[in-house]
C-alpha cells in the first residue's frame, strides 16, 4: 500500500552546515509529495510540495526534488539555521479525496 | 497565512463520555479533514469530508466516531463513547480543493481520556 518513510527521530547539526532529510514512498498513483513542518505548539504549515513539471521547489531557503526512479523527495538546504530547528514531516497525496499520508517525522536541532 | 482554528486546545474526559472537537476551517475551504497523533507516532488520516458527506475514512475511524459541519458552521469530530485509546492529539485541516492542493493545519486538540 501507499507510505512515506523518513529519517527517523533527532537529527543534531551546527549552524552553517548542509541540510539533508530522507523522504522515500511508496504510492499506487502518480505521486504528489509535500514536506510539511511543525514549531513547537504550532500548527504544521507546508513548507514545498512537489510540480507535476518536475520543477524543483524551493522555500526559505529548502528545497526538493521528485525523483519517482527511486521513490525520493529528500529535504535539502546548504546552510542550517537556528531558526530551522523544528519537525520536519513528508507526506504524500494519495487517491483522488486530496487525503495525505505522513511519514514519522524527523526532528532537526540546530545548535550553534 | 490562512489560519485554522481548533477548540478547545486541551481536554480532559472520564472514560465513557462523549466530546466534541471543533474546528473553524479557512472561510473559503471547501475540503475538511481529520487526523490523529499518538504522542511519539505519526499523523494518522482519520477521515475526510466534502458537500455535507464523508469522502473516505480510514480504519481508524471507529463507529464511536462521527464528524458534521451544520449549516457551514464548525466542522466537528464527535467521539460517542470515549475509550482510553482516543487518548492523542486531533488536528484538523481544510483545502479549497483536492488534487495538489494545500492542506492548512489546525494546532491541534490535546483529548486525555482517563
Amino acid at each position: 500500500g501507499d507510505s512515506v518513510t523518513q529519517t527517523e527521530g533527532l537529527v543534531t547539526l551546527t549552524e552553517g552546515l548542509p541540510v539533508m532529510l530522507n523522504c522515500t514512498y511508496q504510492s499506487t498513483y502518480s505521486p504528489f509529495l509535500f514536506w510539511y513542518v511543525q514549531h513547537l505548539n504550532e500548527a504544521p504549515k507546508l513548507l514545498l510540495k512537489s510540480f507535476t513539471d518536475n520543477k524543483r521547489p524551493e522555500h526559505q531557503g529548502f528545497h526538493a526534488t521528485l525523483h519517482k526512479s527511486s521513490s525520493s523527495f529528500h529535504l535539502q538546504k546548504s546552510s542550517a539555521q537556528l531558526s530551522d530547528s523544528a519537525l520536519y514531516y513528508c507526506a504524500l497525496r494519495t487517491g483522488n479525496t486530496g487525503k495525505l499520508i505522513f511519514g514519522l517525522g524527523t526532528t532537526l536541532q540546530v545548535q550553534p | 497565512g490562512p489560519k485554522v482554528l481548533q477548540i478547545p486546545s486541551h481536554q480532559i474526559i472520564d472514560m465513557g463520555q462523549m466530546v466534541t472537537l471543533n474546528c473553524d476551517p479557512v472561510s473559503n475551504h471547501l475540503y475538511f479533514y481529520w487526523y490523529k497523533q499518538i504522542l511519539g507516532q505519526q499523523m494518522e488520516f482519520l477521515v475526510n469530508f466534502y458537500n455535507g458527506k464523508v469522502m473516505e475514512k480510514s480504519k481508524l475511524f471507529k463507529d464511536q466516531f462521527s464528524v458534521e459541519r451544520p449549516d457551514g458552521s464548525y466542522f466537528t469530530l464527535k467521539i460517542q463513547p470515549t475509550a482510553l485509546e482516543d487518548s492523542a492529539v486531533y488536528f484538523c485541516a481544510s483545502s479549497p480543493g483536492q488534487s495538489g492542493n494545500t492542506l492548512y493545519f489546525g494546532e491541534g486538540s490535546r483529548l486525555i481520556v482517563v
